[in-house]
């Protein structure tokens, strides 16, 4: 059973445009949710990460925008460029489980 | 500071063949874990080793997989039979040790195993 459903699977963005990924989630009990980057040839990284008791956290071009009520979560690349090309996991974790739960990745390609 | 290192980077192995992979944590750190990604799929928990004891093998798929982390230190996955399902990408994490760390999770580059 998944715990953490992601879309879109692969996702082309012009240079400059918005590049938003999605996640929703069942387990009430997840505390943490990180979205991780991974470029090919390289393990995933975390890149920034929210804990539900707020809506959105920003960190330069990437804010993670979270609603509690509907156990979802996303991730909003604004001015995206080629360089943010990767894969994107979405994460939860939580106290029951002591285990990261990720979705199934979402392929980004920035074009020029 | 060196990463995560995990060796080697691809293997490709007959099925009922064993192979063995091999994590190296960054120096310090006394979580490891293990995932595993099969193609096109979520990254799934194996095992969580705090220095040398399993705290947690829950996502361990069957008993053909065995992981051990003498001395505390760098990590082995043995595979013993490999069957085609189990071909992914296996990767290995580390953290440190406090309440906190284990959002705080530094992944190693991966291990891509190909059973055919």
């Amino acid at each position: 059973q998944q715990q953490v459903k992601q879309s879109p699977q692969s996702l082309i963005v012009q240079k400059g445009g918005i590049s938003i990924i999605n996640c929703a989630y069942e387990n009430t009990a997840f505390d943490y949710f990180p979205w991780y980057q991974q470029f090919p040839g390289k393990g995933p990284a975390l890149l920034i990460a929210i804990r539900p008791d707020v809506s959105e956290k920003k960190e330069g071009r990437f804010t993670i925008s979270f609603n509690k009520s509907a156990k979802q979560f996303s991730l909003h690349i604004m001015d995206s460029q080629p360089g943010d090309s990767a894969t994107y996991f979405c994460a939860a974790y939580g106290n029951t489980g002591n285990q990261f739960y990720f979705g199934t990745g979402t392929s980004l390609t920035v074009i020029p | 500071e060196a990463g995560v290192t995990q060796f080697p980077s691809h293997s490709v192995i007959e099925k009922g063949q064993t192979v063995t992979l091999r994590c190296d944590p960054i120096s310090g750190h006394d979580n490891l874990y293990w995932y595993r990604r099969v193609m096109g799929k979520e990254i799934k928990f194996l095992l969580h080793f705090v220095k040398e004891s399993k705290q947690d093998e829950s996502g361990m798929p069957n008993n053909r997989f065995l992981a051990e982390r003498t001395g505390g230190t760098y990590s082995t996955l043995k595979v013993q039979p490999a069957e085609l399902e189990d071909s992914g990408v296996y990767f290995c994490a580390s953290s440190l040790d406090g309440l906190a760390d284990v959002y705080e999770q530094y992944f190693g580059p991966g291990t891509r195993l190909t059973v055919t």
